[in-house]
C-alpha cells in the first residue's frame, strides 16, 4: 500500500494561476520530499522538508508540513506552462535502515497557456 | 557535477528473455536505489544499496535482483521476463542516509513484448 495520497488526482490551471495539491501519509516521517516527473521522464527532486519544520519555500513553491495531521502541500505561484507536469511526494521508511521511499499516486498539473 | 545516469534509456525484450539494467550515480553519492513505476501500480521500490550491500528490499520477487560495485555503480537484473515487467524503471542516489535527499536519473523504459 502508498505510504502518500496525493489530492487532486489531476489539476487543470491558467498560466499565470496558482496550483495547490496536497500529500497524506500514514506512519511517522523525519521528513517529506516533493518531486516532479515530466511525461514518463525521471523525477526531478523539488523540495525536502524535514519534520520539524512547517514551512519550506523554493523559488515560486512553497511547501508546508502537518505531522499532526499528517499531511503536506504543494503550492506552486505564478504557473507557467512548463510547470505542467506530475508532482509526487515521497516519505522514507522511518523503520528502514537506508533508504527507502513510498510515493503517492501523484497530482497530474495541466498548465494551459 | 554529473547527474545520475541510466543506460540504456530503451530496450525491448521478448517474454522468458532477461535483461540488465545499469546505474551510475552522482559522485560521492554510496546509496543507490531502484524503483519501477507502471501507470496501475505507481512508483514502487525494488531495492537498496549501500557500500556493496543490500540494504533494503521491496515486494518483488526473486526475478528480480541487483547488485553495486566498488565505485558505486549498481546494476539490476530481471530474470524469465513476463509482460507485466514492462515498466520505467527508475535509479535513485543518495549520499548515505534517508535524511538525504534522493536524486533520479532519466529512468530506462522497459517494454517485453
Amino acid at each position: 500500500s502508498q505510504q502518500g495520497e496525493e489530492d487532486p488526482q489531476a489539476l487543470s490551471i491558467q498560466e499565470g494561476e496558482n496550483a495547490t495539491m496536497n500529500c497524506s501519509y500514514k506512519t511517522s516521517i523525519n521528513n517529506l520530499q516533493w518531486y516532479r516527473q515530466n511525461s514518463g521522464r525521471g523525477l526531478v527532486h523539488l523540495i525536502l522538508i524535514r519534520s520539524n519544520e512547517r514551512e519550506k519555500h523554493s523559488g515560486r513553491l512553497r511547501v508546508t508540513l502537518d505531522t499532526s495531521k499528517k499531511s503536506s502541500s504543494l503550492l506552486i505561484t505564478a504557473s507557467r506552462a512548463a510547470d505542467t507536469a506530475s508532482y509526487f511526494c515521497a516519505t522514507p521508511i522511518i523503520k528502514a535502515a537506508g533508504n527507502k521511499l513510498t510515493f503517492g499516486g501523484g497530482t497530474r498539473v495541466l498548465v494551459k497557456p | 557535477k554529473a547527474g545520475v545516469t541510466q543506460t540504456p534509456r530503451y530496450l525491448i525484450k521478448t517474454r522468458g528473455q532477461q535483461v540488465t539494467l545499469s546505474c551510475s550515480p552522482i559522485s560521492g553519492h554510496r546509496s543507490v536505489s531502484w524503483y519501477q513505476q507502471t501507470p496501475g501500480q505507481g512508483l514502487q521500490f525494488l531495492f537498496e544499496y549501500f557500500s556493496e550491500t543490500q540494504r533494503n528490499k521491496g515486494n518483488f520477487p526473486g526475478r528480480f535482483s541487483g547488485r553495486q560495485f566498488s565505485n558505486s555503480r549498481s546494476e539490476m537484473n530481471v530474470s524469465t521476463l513476463e509482460l507485466g515487467d514492462s515498466a520505467l524503471y527508475l535509479c535513485a542516489s543518495s549520499l548515505a542516509s534517508q535524511k538525504d535527499t534522493q536524486y533520479f536519473g532519466p529512468g530506462t523504459r522497459l517494454t517485453v513484448l
